[in-house]
């Protein structure tokens, strides 16, 4: 089984400047997660979506940060403009709709300058 | 959800088991332990999760107290492969998952 794909795996942006990390989660899974992990911390939820819809965005910052799920499968997290406190990985997980397990990919590690 | 407090760091020997405890004074009846961990630069694996019983898998066990404020996650016998950071997590099903800082094992050859 194909686990959770993350693009790309590293990105270095100047601040002031846009990017956007793409996930495909595992087929089948209707909730997809984003989550943001600074350094030596634990992962922070930030928008959970159940299908293509949006459960809980409560710590998404939304004057700079967007996500959709248009199809309900593979899904866009942008940062528009980038601040240097911005610069963590970016992890995605999903899992299926009734599951307490969530699968995790890889991340992208973001550095703003 | 409940917080939860975890050491900060722990050593364990290669082929002994490693107990990672896990304070949770203020768990609440509904809700569930979690034990995710992270190796590095990889995102978090699921390891097990309770309610008040005791669990075992492939993986590892969960003894939970019977007042359930703490738990333990024991790995029977730790390879260097388990080296990794451990997170305890409280949580009702719903609700979002609050993984802390964790507890960073070191298994030592």
């Amino acid at each position: 089984e194909a686990g959770v794909a993350q693009s790309p795996r590293y990105k270095i942006i100047e601040k002031r400047q846009s990017v956007a990390f793409w996930c495909n989660p595992i087929s089948g899974h209707a909730t997809l997660y984003w989550y943001q992990q600074i350094l030596g911390q634990g992962p922070k939820l930030l928008i959970q979506f159940q299908n293509n819809g949006v459960v809980d965005d409560s710590q998404l910052p939304k004057d700079r940060f967007s996500a959709e799920r248009l199809k309900g499968v593979d899904s866009t997290l942008k940062i528009q403009p980038a601040k240097l406190e911005d610069s963590a990985v970016y992890l995605c997980a999903s899992s299926l709709e009734d599951s307490n397990e969530q699968f995790f990919g890889p991340g992208t590690r973001l550095t703003v300058l | 959800d409940a917080k939860t407090t975890q050491p900060p760091s722990m050593d364990c020997a290669e082929g002994r088991a490693a107990n990672l405890p896990c304070n949770h004074s203020t768990i609440s009846g509904n809700e569930y332990v979690y034990w995710y961990r992270q190796i590095h630069s990889q995102g978090p694996q699921y390891i097990i999760h309770g309610l008040k019983n005791n669990e075992t898998n492939e993986m590892a066990s969960l003894i939970i107290t019977e007042d359930r404020k703490s738990s333990t996650l024991i790995l029977p016998h730790a390879t260097l492969r388990d080296t990794a950071v451990y997170y305890c997590i409280v949580r009702v099903t719903g609700n979002q998952f609050y993984f802390g800082t964790g507890t960073s094992l070191t298994v030592i050859p």
